[in-house]
């Protein structure tokens, strides 16, 4: 079974501070992404990768930023965290057609 | 522009009755469907997809979709729904580029004993 993992399933930052999202995929696929998830907004996309060190913006790129130095590891990172970036932040793996999803990181900045 | 809709926020049914979740597309070229199940606080499951050849498709838990290309429409459908069943799904598509996946806005499934 393909697993994706997230490195945190809750997570309490204060606001300014620098924050990482880690997520691990062990099934050698080349395309990852991140998403927020906020109700009634369905699942937006930040970023996503397609190989090693490439990445590309997705819908609300703003505020985040990511890193590919290995093909399993794909990082989220913000910045400086402001209060609106409080939500579920999910992972995904893509193989031939479907994505596999990492459990979620509910992230509360406060 | 090219996307996926969910008309309904909420569906409720009655345990033991069939169940029918919506969705409908708007992309250029064929499209690549998919169903996705959430959980509380889980990620995201795959639950089926429709890529090309029969238009009904099968998938997990006994749920099945049927892709209609005339009224660019790909509903989720189960004969007889669980208590379960009750979660969020997502209708999804991939664009003609096949880097993007789209997603809908989500429907919350309640069956009720």
């Amino acid at each position: 079974d393909v697993k994706v993992t997230q490195s945190s399933r809750y997570l309490v930052k204060r606001t300014g501070e620098k924050v990482f999202l880690e997520c691990v995929q062990d099934m050698d696929h080349e395309n990852m992404f991140w998403y927020r998830q906020d109700p009634g907004l369905g699942l937006r996309l930040i970023y996503f990768s397609y190989d090693v060190k490439m990445k590309e913006k997705g819908d609300i790129p703003e505020g985040y930023s990511v890193s590919r130095e290995k093909k399993e590891r794909f990082s989220l990172i913000l910045e400086s965290a402001s209060t609106n970036q409080t939500s579920m932040y999910l992972c995904a793996s893509r193989g031939i057609y479907e994505q596999y999803f990492g459990p979620g990181t509910r992230l509360t900045v406060t | 522009a090219q996307s996926v809709a969910q008309p309904e926020d909420q569906v409720n049914v009655a345990e033991g009755n069939p169940l029918t979740v919506k969705c409908t597309y708007s992309v250029s070229g064929n499209p690549y469907l998919f169903w996705y199940v959430q959980y509380p606080n889980r990620g995201l499951q795959f639950l089926l997809k429709y890529i090309t050849g029969d238009n009904l498709v099968k998938g997990s838990y006994g749920f099945e979709a049927e892709f209609n290309k005339s009224q660019t429409s790909f509903h989720l459908k189960k004969p007889s729904a669980l208590v379960s069943d009750s979660a969020l799904y997502f209708c999804a598509v991939i664009l003609y580029n096949n880097n993007d996946m789209r997603f809908g806005a989500g429907t919350r499934l309640t069956v009720k004993p």
